[in-house]
């Protein structure tokens, strides 16, 4: 059975912060992985993609990928309050099929 | 260019009916995937169609049936509901490649009474 663990939160961090979110993964054969930002009653949407070992950065965010440790992190810098949303990762094998954790709820204080 | 686009949005049904969800995938896209959302939790995935075959299955049982047309939009139906499948509905679509992103669209809220 194939896992994504994710803290469920809420993780909480005021206005201007880094935000700092973590998903470990139990298949050593995954190859891609995504983080997705869900808000409230809306579908999930995609905010980064990566493929290889370790950082890649888009803006305020960056997704850090370590596959010996099984671990992919997202660093949000200056979260802003409509950063607070639940941020999903995405594990995918060599196969199509998605695997995603529970999701950590961040809030973001002003 | 065109979202990922789903129907109904909501849809209310009763114990053992069936039901019919809908997909058009993002323009340029040829595999679409479905997937269930309980509250609280993250996605579950419960098949991928691409070339009009059912690709990949998760977990689901066969009362979870789908196609894929030659236009690349999907159907997701259900049969003999149960209050359990009382959920969101996503359908998310990509490109059959290895290293595809997948987008989503707005989801089909799920009611089972």
């Amino acid at each position: 059975q194939k896992e994504v663990e994710q803290n469920s939160g809420p993780l909480s961090v005021p206005e201007g912060a880094i935000a700092s979110l973590n998903c470990t993964y139990s298949d050593r054969g995954s190859q891609s992985f995504f983080w997705y930002r869900q808000y409230s009653g809306k579908s999930p949407e995609l905010i980064m993609s990566i493929y290889s070992n370790g950082d890649k950065e888009d803006g305020r965010f960056t997704a850090q990928l370590n596959k010996a440790s099984q671990y992919v992190s997202l660093l949000i810098r200056d979260s802003q309050p409509s950063d607070s949303a639940t941020y999903l990762c995405a594990v995918k094998d060599y196969g199509q099929n998605f695997v995603f954790g529970p999701g950590t709820r961040l809030s973001v204080l002003p | 260019d065109a979202g990922v686009t789903q129907s109904p949005t909501h849809l209310i049904k009763t114990r053992g009916q069936q039901v019919t969800l809908r997909c058009s995938p993002k323009s340029g896209h040829d595999t679409v995937s479905w997937y269930q959302q309980a509250l609280g939790q993250g996605p579950q995935f419960i098949f991928q169609y691409y070339e009009e075959e059912e690709r990949q299955r998760g977990n689901f049982p066969d009362r979870f049936s789908g196609h894929q047309f030659p236009n690349y939009s999907s159907e997701l139906n259900v049969n003999a509901l149960l209050l359990g499948d009382s959920a969101l509905y996503l359908c998310a679509s990509s490109l059959g490649t290895p290293d595809n992103e997948q987008f989503f669209g707005p989801g089909t809220r799920l009611t089972v009474l």
